[in-house]
């Protein structure tokens, strides 16, 4: 079935750069995405990828995509103490329309 | 602006009682959904509608129920037969270009006293 599994913490110092890895097993979905989730709030789309690219940079975040090992990666470079979130990788089912979550992973940006 | 709003913000409910939760959008989305979030858990999808007067059961759906009357309306009624409702919701929508993803509603805390 499909399925989505991130690591669960992460923690950095301000000014490194944050990498968040996901892996998914649809191997037929067409976008994947990365959301931010600060506390109490709802998800915010920071960005996405669809399947045929490999490299997606967006201002101080790049998306790598390795479709051979099913392998998602967020790059937060200058983590500033404001990117502290959860983070979730999603791909979108081909068959469903439905986005699958993973569990969410809980960046912490140290001062 | 467009967005979608959920109501209310917090919720307490009491053992044995149903409530319902508010999702409204002004998108003119089709598809609209409700997750519930554990912490730990990530997002599990409760209901989906991917039209007005149909909807589908998510993974979760034991103990609660939708509606889908209207275009911009989807609520959530959590049932006394969801045995542990204290949780975020949270609702989305989506429209039919798939590289915009979801688009969240700020989520209703339903807690049971």
């Amino acid at each position: 079935g499909e399925d989505v599994e991130q690591s669960l913490f992460l923690s950095v110092r301000e000014g490194d750069s944050s990498v968040i890895n996901c892996t998914y097993t649809d191997s037929s979905s067409t976008y994947l995405y990365w959301y931010k989730q600060e506390p109490g709030a709802g998800l915010q789309l920071l960005t996405y990828i669809f399947s045929n690219m490999d490299m997606k940079q967006d201002q101080r975040l790049t998306v790598l995509l390795n479709k051979k090992d099913k392998h998602l990666s967020l790059r937060i470079a200058d983590t500033q103490t404001g990117d502290s979130a959860i983070y979730f990788c999603a791909e979108m089912s081909s068959n469903t329309g439905k986005l699958i979550f993973g569990q969410g992973t809980t960046l912490q940006v140290k001062p | 602006d467009g967005g979608i709003t959920q109501s209310p913000k917090y919720l307490f409910r009491k053992e044995g009682q149903n409530v319902t939760l508010s999702c409204e959008q002004n998108l003119n989305h089709d598809a609209m959904y409700w997750y519930r979030q554990d912490p730990g858990q990530g997002l599990r999808l409760i209901y989906y509608s991917q039209i007005v007067n149909d909807f589908q059961k998510g993974d979760i759906a034991e103990g609660y129920s939708v509606s889908r009357e209207k275009k911009e309306s989807f609520p959530l009624t959590v049932t006394s037969a969801q045995k542990n409702p204290t949780a975020f919701y949270l609702c989305a929508s989506r429209r039919d270009s798939y590289n915009y993803g979801y688009t969240f509603g700020s989520g209703t805390r339903l807690t049971v006293v």
